[in-house]
């Protein structure tokens, strides 16, 4: 069964770069929704969408922007990018549509950022 | 505000041992469900169990298991016999409202390493 995609797997940037991570849902999924993990650390929540609209905001700064496009799939902004930036970043994602029977919320494995 | 506490930062068992996975959350909500996610080393969520507040009832599934008791908050894992693979750190997590689905709150995860 096809799971949620994230891209890239790896990425290395510099202090003040920007970065762009790209999160594909499950098909048919309707919601996406973003975590930031630092190391050591438990998930925290950043943001969510729901058919292309945000639908939850967390602890996510403002040098950081994402969006929901047509296809659903999501993309998560970073600019002047900072060490303490330096994380794993997940994506997960669901449906509203079938809330009785969907009872799983699908990670995908993640993007590892460092910020040298 | 909702806050999930797993006290165990660390567990180490010898195979086949049984070990019990503390969790306590915090929700003025009625309506909530709990979540059991599994990293292993390689970084990913797995996804093990999603429970809803009105099912008290204990789930097994194969060597794992659940307590889920609303009178003291808490929804515990156990694992039966466990194995060199079962090492991972294990996430507990929360999310409030009718949705299932709205952000997940993390406890700070319990490594468990279990040794040939």
């Amino acid at each position: 069964a096809a799971g949620v995609i994230q891209s890239p797997r790896h990425l290395i940037k510099e202090k003040r770069e920007t970065a762009t991570l790209k999160c594909y849902p499950i098909p048919r999924h309707d919601t996406v929704y973003w975590y930031q993990q630092g190391p050591g650390q438990d998930p925290q929540f950043l943001i969510s969408f729901y058919e292309k609209m945000q639908s939850d905001k967390g602890s996510i700064p403002d040098r950081f922007s994402a969006q929901q496009f047509s296809d659903y799939h999501s993309e998560l902004n970073m600019s002047s990018l900072e060490l303490g930036d330096s994380a794993l970043y997940f994506c997960a994602s669901s449906t509203r549509q079938n809330q009785a029977t969907n009872e799983k919320l699908f990670f995908g494995s993640g993007t590892q950022l460092s910020v040298l | 505000a909702q806050k999930v506490t797993q006290a165990q930062t660390e567990i180490s068992v010898v195979e086949k041992e049984d070990v019990t996975l503390d969790c306590v959350y915090e929700t003025r909500d009625t309506t909530y469900y709990l979540f059991w996610y599994k990293q292993p080393p390689s970084g990913e969520l797995v996804f093990l169990i999603r429970r809803n507040s009105f099912d008290e009832q204990n789930e097994i599934s194969g060597r794992y298991s659940w307590n889920f008791q609303k009178s003291t908050s808490s929804f515990n894992f156990t694992i039966t016999a466990s194995q060199v693979v079962d090492s991972a750190v294990y996430f507990c997590a929360l999310s409030e409202g009718n949705s299932g689905y709205s952000t997940l709150t993390f406890g700070k995860g319990t490594m468990l390493l279990v040794s040939p």
